[in-house]
């Protein structure tokens, strides 16, 4: 079974400029997580998403969006780029979320990674 | 609010020498409890979690983690560290409590295995 898969793998982008992000999850799976790891910050997160319904959102500011798609596929967007936007974002995917699939059924399997460098 | 902490931002370990690698966590309501590993320029891989049951957990790669609920602490373990282990650990908190059920990760603990 494919695992996680997020494009662009890199990405190099200037101050002011919008990105999007994508991530397919593990097929069957239908809930999608976001995370942004940078070295001093470790793993935030950012929002989770089922059934196109977004569940979860940490505490970002409104730069940062993402939508999912009906066939669980998602995407995140970073309007307005900073320099403090540079960062790994990372992708994971579970069956479904807490209490909706059943124990366990919320295991996140991660993607390898989206890095961004914003100059 | 719910946190996670792992207290020990490196552990050195001799290979073939017993291995821990430290979380406490804080939470409102029953947690899950997951660790983590990350080799460089790659995602986090699922090496096991807790939800219920049986306090000893067992894992992927040889590894075992405890809950305690007293001392609010799931420590992930290796009898033998095997220098390929060299990586970066987190573990991860959901709080089934809190409504949001979003998912906590600790700062990470770099892990060296010496040869």
């Amino acid at each position: 079974k494919a695992g996680v898969t997020q494009t662009p793998r890199y990405l190099i982008k200037t101050r002011g400029q919008q990105v999007t992000l994508s991530c397919s999850p593990i097929s069957g799976h239908r809930s999608v997580s976001w995370y942004q790891q940078t070295p001093g910050q470790g793993l935030q997160f950012l929002f989770e998403y089922f059934s196109e319904t977004q569940r979860n959102k940490g505490n970002f500011p409104g730069r940062f969006s993402g939508r999912q798609f009906s066939n669980s596929r998602s995407e995140m967007n970073v309007s307005t780029l900073e320099l403090g936007d540079s960062a790994l974002y990372l992708c994971a995917s579970s069956l479904a979320p807490p209490l909706a699939g059943g124990l366990g059924a919320d295991t996140q399997y991660f993607g390898p990674g989206t890095r961004l460098t914003v100059l | 609010a719910q946190s996670v902490a792992q207290p020990e931002d490196q552990v050195n370990v001799a290979e073939g020498n017993p291995l821990t690698v430290k979380c406490t966590y804080s939470v409102s309501g029953n947690p899950y409890l997951f660790w983590y590993v990350q080799y460089p320029n790659r995602g986090l891989q699922f090496l096991l979690k807790y939800i219920t049951g049986d306090n000893l957990v067992k894992g992927s790669y040889g590894f075992e983690a405890e809950f305690n609920k007293s001392q609010t602490s799931f420590h992930l373990k290796k009898p033998s560290a095997l220098v390929s282990d060299s990586a970066l650990y987190f573990c991860a908190v959901r709080d089934l409590g809190s409504g949001t059920y979003k998912y906590i990760f600790g700062t990470g603990t770099r892990l060296k295995v010496l040869a």
